[in-house]
């Protein structure tokens, strides 16, 4: 079955980039689906905060649009996140889903930002 | 883009129904059928239950059912169960080509 799995850096520093990747199993991201960021900061719901097409398009939430970056690589059959000039208010579980009905997710990874 | 519009919380006794409400504007919720709810339990990844308003994915129970009537979608949990505590979010796609969550809706059974 297809599965999503986060990975990357549990801390970043203010003002640093923040990279977190989605590996995809048991199915080919360059066959179809958007592939979706969605992030819940500790006490908070959940914010969509973008998604990328297997054709590379993309789509973010405008307000953190000048900030994110999200990127496909269909050679390594997975998708990947980039948030600039984090601050505190960045913290946060993200995780990854298959858009656009957000079926399957990823299990959360949790990103702290602090020095 | 503003969230949509949930009640904080709703509660209920086993058995009970409830209905809880997603408002938004006719820019999202009102201006496609692309809104899904979800079930979130703290620590978990969320799931989906209701998906394009009113169709529900294999294996979610029927005690689970969607609608939407101009701005607001409901989400409607019939027979009350103590495993439906948790919280629910809905979402909606929007005129700019994205999507914004609700505010969330913590669930309890009493």
């Amino acid at each position: 079955q297809v599965q999503l799995q986060e990975s990357g850096p549990g801390l970043v520093k203010p003002s640093e980039t923040l990279s977190l990747t989605c590996a995809v199993s048991g199915y080919s991201i360059s066959s179809g689906y958007y592939w979706g960021w969605i992030r819940q900061p500790p006490g908070k719901g959940l914010e969509w905060i973008g998604s990328i097409y297997h054709s590379g398009s993309t789509y973010y939430n405008p307000s953190l649009k000048s900030r994110v970056t999200i990127s496909i690589d269909t050679s390594k059959n997975q998708f990947s996140l980039k948030l600039s000039s984090v601050t505190a208010a960045d913290t946060a579980v993200y995780y990854c889903a298959r858009e656009p009905g957000r079926d399957i997710w990823g299990q959360g990874t949790m990103v702290t930002v602090s020095s | 883009q503003s969230a949509l519009t949930q009640p904080a919380s709703v509660s209920g006794s086993p058995g009970q129904s409830i209905t809880i409400s997603c408002t938004g504007t006719s820019s999202d919720v009102g201006g496609y059928n692309y809104v899904s709810w979800y079930q979130h339990h703290p620590g978990k990844a969320p799931k989906l239950m209701i998906y394009e308003v009113s169709n529900r994915p294999s294996g979610v129970s029927n005690r689970f059912s969607g609608s939407k009537s101009g701005n607001t979608a409901s989400l409607t949990i019939s027979g009350l169960q103590s495993e439906d505590e948790a919280d629910y979010y809905c979402t909606s796609y929007t005129s700019s080509s994205t999507y914004v969550f609700g505010t969330g809706t913590k669930v309890t059974v009493l």
